[in-house]
């Protein structure tokens, strides 16, 4: 069982509708949380990093979110554009080894 | 700055044979991450430096992967022998604290 687990799998949505993207992991202790997005045939791009201590982190029209205490995240996308088509990855960051969840797949349709 | 730099960017090889990858961490970055990703298992850290020293190797996947950092500028990873199973995009990240930048990639097949 992957210690992180992103839901959904896949999400379609329409230009300009908001969405969120959900990441519970079991990973403890962690030293940072971070979010990454990942467009198709490029290396994932940092969006957001959060301590265990931190609750919300925004990167323009992204807002990661983090609950230690349900050992949730979750990725809200505000305003969706084409451009945000992509995978969005969790990665979880205790003192050994990183831990990543498979992604969401995100498609953003006119 | 260039940004992290990978090379080659993609690398088509036979079983058997040797393969090196190589990167070129941002100047002034104090940690390199290598990471492999395929379809069936996502994005997974195989090795990171600290000041060129190893600090984690456990996700080398077995002995035929190594990687060095001679110095803070350079690292390499070498497969060897390959195998079809190694076939995936590896990248290398390097960070200074807290945010890695990754580089574009190597989209190593092996045929």
């Amino acid at each position: 069982k992957n210690q992180v687990e992103q839901s959904p799998q896949s999400l379609i949505i329409l230009e300009g509708k908001n969405c969120t993207l959900q990441c519970n992991y079991t990973v403890s202790p962690f030293s940072n949380l971070r979010w990454y997005k990942q467009d198709t045939g490029r290396g994932p791009v940092s969006l957001t990093i959060m301590t265990f201590s931190e609750n919300t982190k925004s990167n323009g029209r992204y807002t990661a979110t983090l609950d230690a205490d349900t050992k949730q995240s979750s990725l809200h996308i505000t305003a969706s554009q084409l451009s945000d088509s992509a995978s969005y990855i969790c990665v979880v960051i205790p003192a050994g080894k990183s831990t990543f969840g498979d992604g969401t797949t995100l498609t953003v349709k006119p | 700055d260039a940004g992290v730099i990978q090379s080659p960017r993609h690398e088509v090889t036979e079983m058997g044979q040797e393969v090196t990858l190589r990167c070129k961490p941002i100047s002034g970055h104090d940690y390199l991450f290598w990471y492999r990703q395929t379809m069936m298992r996502g994005l997974e850290l195989l090795i990171y430096f600290n000041n060129n020293v190893p600090i984690d190797d456990s996700g080398m996947p077995e002995d035929r992967f190594s990687a060095k950092m001679p110095n803070a500028s350079f690292s390499t990873l070498k497969i060897q022998p390959s195998e079809p199973r190694d076939s995936a995009v590896y990248f290398c990240a390097s960070s200074r604290q807290f945010k890695q930048f990754f580089g574009p990639g190597t989209r190593l097949t092996v045929l």
